[in-house]
């Protein structure tokens, strides 16, 4: 079944404690995407990637780091997490802009920073 | 920069009747593409429908169809017959055609209830 997965999908933390979201696609997908949504603003871009070792800043990067290392995966790494990154999480790809631009989505991590 | 806005933060339908949800849009742009994404309380993203810009050809989608105006970079979504399985978060968004990174714009969300 073609899907994108996430881990975990409820995250409770504490201000400063590393953490990493991770997500995996099976489709071949080249570009994947990080976004966060949060009430009354709909869902922003943290961080995108076109290929394998190619990330760069959305509209929302300070606080994420991500990588690309292999094409299937693209982890989301949060240093040292604050109460303003509590927030919903999706991880997103699609084909590159030549082929179907449909996106697919995970199921959402939903992270609370206390 | 491209900006996409819902007007309506909330709406409410009754089961089988008709409901439209709006969509703004703002971008210098000529090709691009436009969906509306459905979220239930699942907080799963639904792909309902898309459109691209060079079609004047509104798209349709079963129950589901769109009333694209490019001029007036207008996007609504139409539910025609609506059932309960249609209450949900919707969105509107939109992603350009040159130099596409993936990246979707979304607007602020509309939340449909479906009432019995």
């Amino acid at each position: 079944e073609a899907q994108v997965t996430q881990n975990p999908r409820y995250l409770i933390t504490v201000t400063g404690k590393k953490l990493t979201v991770t997500c995996s696609q099976n489709m071949n997908h080249e570009y994947m995407s990080w976004y966060r949504q949060d009430p009354g603003l709909g869902l922003r871009q943290i961080y995108y990637s076109m290929n394998v070792e190619v990330t760069d800043k959305g509209d929302v990067p300070e606080g994420y780091k991500v990588s690309r290392k292999e094409k299937r995966n693209f982890p989301l790494i949060l240093e040292s997490p604050s109460p303003n990154q509590t927030s919903l999480y999706f991880c997103a790809s699609s084909f590159g802009w030549h082929q179907n631009t449909e996106a697919f989505f995970g199921q959402g991590t939903r992270l609370t920073v206390v | 920069a491209q900006t996409v806005t819902q007007s309506q933060p909330e709406m409410s339908v009754q089961e089988a009747e008709t409901v439209t949800l709006s969509c703004t849009y703002d971008t210098s742009e000529n090709n691009y593409y436009l969906f509306w994404y459905k979220q239930p309380p699942s907080r799963q993203m639904i792909l309902v429908i898309r459109q691209e810009a060079y079609k004047q050809q509104n798209a349709t989608e079963n129950r589901f169809s769109v009333n694209f105006q490019k001029a007036a970079k207008s996007f609504s979504l139409k539910i025609s017959d609506s059932q309960l399985g249609d209450t949900a978060m919707y969105f509107c968004a939109f992603m350009k055609r040159s130099g596409n990174t993936g990246k979707l714009i979304f607007g602020q969300g509309t939340t449909l209830q479906v009432k019995p």
